[in-house]
This record gives structure tokens, sequence and C-alpha cells, in this order.
């Protein structure tokens, strides 16, 4: 069976320095993963998504996650947070069957001026 | 149109009353999905369409919930005597196929927030 775990249930940082949001999935296919942003009264917004390319994947704002296999991990950084960033982000496995996301419980990121 | 679309926006609602939650997804797209947010619960999936049909309907919670789509466009999610469990944000999601592995992007409306008092 697919499932995320966020590690962390809110994360503070002050405007400009990095943010990190840790995710680890488990999978029994390989997995696709994918980061949403949502911010107060807003709908999910697609952040990045990674689908057995290159580890590395690249998204909006700034944002990147890193797929690593061996631990099982997807975590999301950006190196210099601002304050538009202040949202609750969530990690997604699919369904390998097609149809369905899987989301983890979701990390409120708050950005202290 | 140019996004996913969801109505009501709001709705409040008598405990027993039936309702139902409308979405029209992105014009083209094959698959939708109804998705659930509730305060602490996080996002439930609740049914996946494929074109008029439903291969994935394994997250209604009870019998008193149903989806139907049709056309393979709009479709509508029906909360029958509905319970004060009920209140959430329901989410409308499409996306042009139902696969993953291509790099298909799965797109969210903004939900209906619906309240059971």
């Amino acid at each position: 069976a697919q499932s995320v775990t966020q590690l962390d249930s809110h994360v503070s940082v002050s405007e400009g320095t990095p943010v990190l949001l840790r995710c680890n999935y488990s999978s029994s296919y390989s997995p696709s993963l994918f980061w949403y942003v949502q911010h107060p009264n807003k709908g999910l917004q697609l952040l990045l998504k990674y689908t057995s390319a290159a580890t590395l994947v690249k998204g909006i704002n700034g944002f990147e996650a890193e797929f690593k296999k061996s631990e099982t991990s997807f975590h999301l950084t950006k190196p210099s947070a601002h304050m538009s960033d202040a949202a609750e982000y969530f990690c997604v496995v699919s369904d390998p069957k097609g149809g369905k996301l899987i989301f983890g419980q979701g990390t409120e990121l708050s950005v202290k001026p | 149109g140019a996004g996913v679309s969801q109505s009501p926006s709001n709705k409040v609602t008598e405990k027993g009353k039936d309702v139902e939650l409308r979405c029209d997804p992105i014009s083209g797209h094959t698959a939708l999905y109804w998705y659930r947010q509730s305060l602490g619960q996080g996002l439930e999936f609740l049914i996946y369409f494929q074109g008029n049909s439903a291969p994935d309907k394994s997250g209604l919670p009870s019998d008193r919930f149903s989806a139907e789509r049709t056309g393979g466009s709009v479709s509508t999610l029906t909360i029958q005597r509905t319970q004060q469990e009920d209140s959430a944000v329901y989410l409308c999601a499409s996306s042009l196929r139902g696969s993953f592995n291509s790099g298909n992007t799965i797109y969210f409306g903004e939900g209906s927030w619906l309240t059971v008092v």
C-alpha cells in the first residue's frame, strides 16, 4: 500500500532563511510523488512532481525536491523563504493503478519577518 | 473552462437534508476526482471517474454518499440525510488522463464548503 508521512505538522522559519519540509513515502511500486501548496481559503496548487525522470525536481516559486529511493524520502526545500510562502504544504503519492492521490497530513509553514 | 469549477462555494444545510455539489472539470479532461478535507483529517479520497465510469469509489464513507458523471464532463456528488460529521470542504479535481507515469497533472478546484447544522 502507498502512504506518505510528513514528519512535521508545523515549521516556522524567518524570512530569507532556508526551508525544509520533510516527507517520507511508502510504496510497493516506483512511485509518482508530488508536493501541493494550499494558501488560506484557496485551492490546492501543484508545486512540483516526480515521475521517475530526474531525481532533483524543480518547481514553481523557487521550490525543489529530491527523490531519494534509498531513504524513501522526498523532502521539499527552498533556499530563501518569503513571506508569501506561508501556507499548508502537502506531500502526495500516487496510487500505481492510477486515479488516486494519497495525501500526507500536511505541514503548516509560518514565515516570520 | 480555464480551471476546475465547483458550486456552490459555500453551503449551510440542516441535518437530515440532502445536498448536491457540482464539479465542472477542465475541458477535455477525462479523469475526475472527489476529495474531502476535514479539520484534523487531512485530505481523503472519495471517488475517481474515468469518463463516465467510476473504477474506484473505495473512499465513499457510507451509502449516503453517491456521485455521478454524465457526458464525460460535469459531476455531481450527492450526500443524503446529511450529518454533522459531513461538514468539510469537498474538493474536485481533474486531469487529462488517469495515470501518473507520463507526467499527468491533477488540477484542483477551490472546493465547496459544506456546513451541516
